[in-house]
């Protein structure tokens, strides 16, 4: 079955340590996006891409950092300089075409301990 | 910039009819979607408007004024399993991106 994958559902990280959340999908979408959700919050948009080997910043991309060097694979690192990373981090994809929804995975919370 | 605005709580009764709005401004608009969220879990999809007019879909309508800015999620004959957080999302493509932007979203509690 097509669908998209993030793992794992619960991470804990210490304080100062870097951690990648893992993001993959076999629906050949090309585009592919990383939100964050904070309690009783809506989503924000960290980072995006809309093809392989590209990715732009969203509205809160500082101390994140993404690569995409596989059109199934969009995994994020949350950096030492993310000064608040305890949340829920949310991953989608959409086809290319613009009339078409984005389909999310089922989420990893993260908590630094 | 992009600002997308809906109401943080509704409540409604079971088998009533509610309507959810949302107000967005965005230089790039090309879509806009409605998403249901339960806790703790990943936004499902629920509908989509391009153009102007009432789109529907079961239980679930969503309308679109582009020129006002303006969308409303309406569900009708209300279930306890529809209490959910239901977010606004718009398509951006000004500066050629292709952003997909959420509102806050609006916590739905349907009593009995």
């Amino acid at each position: 079955d097509g669908g998209i994958t993030q793992s794992p559902k619960y991470l804990f990280r210490k304080e100062g340590q870097n951690v990648t959340l893992s993001c993959e999908q076999n629906l050949n979408h090309d585009a592919m996006y990383w939100y964050r959700q904070d309690p009783g919050q809506g989503l924000r948009l960290i980072y995006y891409s809309q093809i392989v080997n590209d990715f732009q910043k969203g509205d809160i991309a500082e101390g994140y950092s993404v690569s995409r060097e596989k059109k199934e694979s969009f995994p994020l690192t949350v950096t030492s300089a993310q000064k608040n990373p305890t949340a829920f981090y949310l991953c989608a994809s959409s086809p290319g075409q613009l009339n078409t929804e984005a389909f999310f995975g089922q989420g990893t919370r993260l908590t630094v301990v | 910039g992009q600002n997308i605005d809906q109401p943080t709580e509704m409540t409604a009764t079971e088998g009533a009819i509610v309507q959810i709005n949302c107000t967005y401004q965005t230089s790039g608009f090309n879509g806009l979607f409605w998403y249901q969220q339960h806790a703790g879990e990943a936004p499902t999809f629920l509908s989509y408007n391009v153009l102007d007019g009432l789109e529907e879909k079961g239980r679930f309508s969503s309308f679109l004024s582009r020129s006002k800015g303006y969308s409303y999620l309406l569900l009708k004959e209300l279930q306890m399993k529809d209490s959910a957080s239901y977010l606004c999302a718009v398509r951006d493509l000004s500066g050629a991106t292709n952003k997909l932007i959420f509102g806050t979203g609006t916590l739905l509690a349907v009593q009995p």
